[in-house]
């Protein structure tokens, strides 16, 4: 079964932390996406990569800066963490194109203190 | 950027009551998708329509691509407790890189 798997279900980190969130696909797909969800705000897009070493901003890239080095992995990190980034941050990654479908991951509960 | 307008935000409905959910945009769309979101999971894939018209079935439900191409609507029949979670749309405008999601509707099922 294919797969999107996030290395951490629940994650609390201190204000000012830098923090890593790891989503790794295993469905050779070329493009990836980070989103948050909040509750009444839906899915926002924070960035995707439709490529290796390739990036795109989404809605909401304030405090987050992504990496992919390898076409499986997509890393979102959080640079300086803060309380307004408390959320649910989901992983997802489809073939190439833009009309998906779209493979989620489990999610990553991230509370910053 | 581009949005879709997905109602209602949320329903409460007794078991075995049908369901109905729907989204709409100003935009033409080439494809739609509805997921399921159980708590504190990720979104799964429930169907996936290519086709203005499009009927598609998963068990007891049933999506359609509208006519127009700028909307459609999820019905669930005979809900059941496990129905319970958020359902999102999405869809896909030509050219674009990237899918637009509606906002979720919140089901709530009373046994």
């Amino acid at each position: 079964d294919v797969k999107v798997t996030q290395s951490s279900r629940y994650l609390v980190k201190r204000t000012g932390e830098k923090v890593f969130l790891e989503c790794v696909q295993d469905m050779d797909h070329e493009n990836m996406f980070w989103y948050r969800q909040d509750p009444g705000l839906g899915l926002r897009l924070i960035y995707f990569s439709y490529d290796v070493k390739m990036k795109e901003k989404g809605d909401i890239p304030e405090g987050y800066s992504v990496s992919r080095e390898k076409k499986e992995r997509f890393s979102l990190i959080l640079e300086s963490a803060s309380t307004n980034q408390t959320s649910m941050y989901l992983c997802a990654s489809s073939p190439h194109g833009g009309q998906g479908p779209y493979t989620f991951g489990s999610g990553t509960r991230l509370t910053v203190v | 950027g581009q949005q879709l307008n997905q109602s209602p935000q949320s329903m409460f409905i007794q078991e075995g009551e049908d369901v109905s959910m729907n989204c709409t945009s100003s935009s033409i769309f080439n494809t739609w998708l509805w997921y399921k979101q159980d708590p504190g999971e990720g979104p799964v894939l429930l169907i996936a329509l290519y086709k203005a018209g499009e009927l598609t079935s998963n068990g007891r439900l049933t999506a359609q691509f509208g006519i127009t191409r700028k909307d459609s609507f999820l019905n669930i029949s005979a809900s059941i407790p496990s129905d319970v979670g958020i359902y999102f749309c999405a869809g896909h405008i030509q050219g674009a890189q990237k899918l637009v999601f509606g906002q979720g509707t919140r089901l709530t099922i009373n046994p």
